[in-house]
């Protein structure tokens, strides 16, 4: 079974520093992962995904993601938190060949000036 | 990419009745799906939606109560039925596009529910 593990629920960065977003997973065959993010009253939206074509993977608005499968981890990171980052962070599994996508708990980051 | 609207953005309801749920895809899609997620919780996969046939539902959730329709490639609807305020969430669709692998999905903005 797939399943994925976001290991904080809560992450607080000042503005200007590095953003670490942990997430683990659990996976029978070779995964597809994706990072969404859900800004407060909006929709989901796709910041990265990992298909087994490289390891780290680069994405939107400044933010990266490494595949480490002896780790079983996709850690999300940004070299400099913004403002405009604060929102809720989801670590999502797909397994190739099937449709379901399952979402971690998500990790809802705090930027303070 | 795809752009996806869902409507109402919002609604407050009152308990027992039903409310539906509309998503629009600007594009076609092959896949379109119905999430839900709780105050405060995670996204769980409520249903697939196919077209021209009955949806197929994830384990907690059954038609009687969550009727989905996908009369063509980019509309699909969601009836919350018989509503109780343990209904009361986000309801969210998405659409995989055809020729886009690995699963990748494009959500709507979603449908806040309340339900008194």
């Amino acid at each position: 079974a797939q399943s994925v593990t976001q290991l904080d629920s809560h992450v607080s960065v000042s503005e200007g520093t590095p953003v670490l977003l942990r997430c683990n997973y659990s996976s029978s065959y070779s995964p597809s992962l994706f990072w969404y993010v859900q800004h407060p009253n909006k929709g989901l939206q796709l910041l990265l995904k990992y298909t087994s074509a490289a390891t780290l993977v680069k994405g939107i608005n400044g933010f990266e993601a490494e595949f480490k499968k002896s780790e079983t981890s996709f850690h999300l990171t940004k070299p400099s938190a913004h403002m405009s980052d604060a929102a809720e962070y989801f670590c999502v599994v797909s397994v190739s060949g099937y449709n379901k996508l399952i979402f971690g708990a998500g990790t809802r980051l705090a930027v303070h000036p | 990419s795809a752009v996806i609207s869902q409507k109402p953005s919002r609604d407050i309801c009152q308990r027992g009745t039903s409310l539906t749920i509309q998503c629009q895809v600007d594009s076609q899609v092959t896949m379109m799906f119905w999430y839900r997620q709780q105050p405060g919780q995670s996204l769980t996969l409520i249903a697939t939606a196919n077209q021209g046939s009955e949806a197929t539902y994830e384990s907690g959730f059954v038609i009687d109560k969550f009727p989905i329709s996908r009369p063509n490639l980019t509309f699909s609807t969601l009836t919350v039925s018989n509503m109780s305020p343990e209904d009361s969430s986000i309801y969210l669709c998405s659409g995989r596009l055809a020729g886009v692998g690995f699963n990748e999905q494009f959500f709507g903005p979603g449908t806040r529910l309340t339900v008194l």
